[in-house]
């Protein structure tokens, strides 16, 4: 199984940050990853889907990189309703799956 | 509009069964993968199987693998999770998402709670 880690694991920024998340994989996943943002009690939501294209109405603030094994996730400029728990999934094989989480809180 | 909703979890004794319902409306369920998600209490998701658009191709989580069958019925625009030899372990919150034509999960339901507990 292709094992997803995530860094950090909790990210403490201000509104107006530049933030960046980075996902690797244990194995080449080519571009085939995927970033979820998901708030407590809510499904989660497709932001990022083949590293770097942006999901339609996903605000153009984030942004997502990489290929192979290493990918990050960008957020431009923190906007409140951005704090939230991201997810990296990568999508080249079964079974599929998902970074531990990174929980972006207010400083 | 686009929706998934789950339902038929509820609260089941370990080694009992249960069978969870995804009911899709406002796209063309028969044209895409589906897949099942859990994510036990406090903790991150966790991919449990697919079925692709026509029912021919299925694929399941290792720990998943001999209990639990995934299914769809095109006619009622309906993935289902049959789920059986529940352990406390598979207590969860169950989403269905729908697979984009990339296959990053594009719509996702509110979600399900299974609790395994005696």
């Amino acid at each position: 199984d292709i094992q997803m880690t995530q860094s950090p694991s909790t990210l403490s920024a201000s509104v107006g940050d530049r933030v960046t998340i980075t996902c690797r994989a244990s194995q080449s996943i080519s571009g085939w990853l995927a970033w979820y943002q998901q708030k407590p009690g809510k499904a989660p939501k497709l932001l990022i889907y083949d590293a770097s294209s942006l999901q339609s109405g996903v605000p153009s603030g984030f942004s997502g990189s990489g290929s192979g094994t290493e990918f990050t996730l960008t957020i431009s400029s923190l906007q409140p309703d951005d704090f939230a728990t991201y997810y990296c999934q990568q999508y080249n094989s079964y079974p599929y799956t998902f970074g531990q989480g990174t929980k972006l809180e207010i400083k | 509009q686009v929706q998934l909703v789950e339902s038929g979890g509820g609260v089941v004794q370990p080694g009992r069964s249960l069978r969870l319902s995804c009911a899709a409306s406002g796209f063309s369920f028969s044209s895409y993968g589906m897949h099942w998600v859990r994510q036990a209490p406090g903790k991150g998701l966790e991919w449990v199987a697919v079925i692709s658009y026509d029912g021919s191709n299925k694929h399941y989580a290792d720990f998943v693998k001999g209990r639990f069958t995934i299914s769809r019925d095109i006619s009622k625009k309906t993935l289902y999770l049959q789920m059986h030899t529940l352990r406390p372990e598979d207590t969860a919150v169950y989403y269905c998402a729908k697979a984009n034509y990339y296959n990053a999960f594009d719509i996702w339901g509110l979600g399900t709670m299974v609790t395994v507990s005696s």
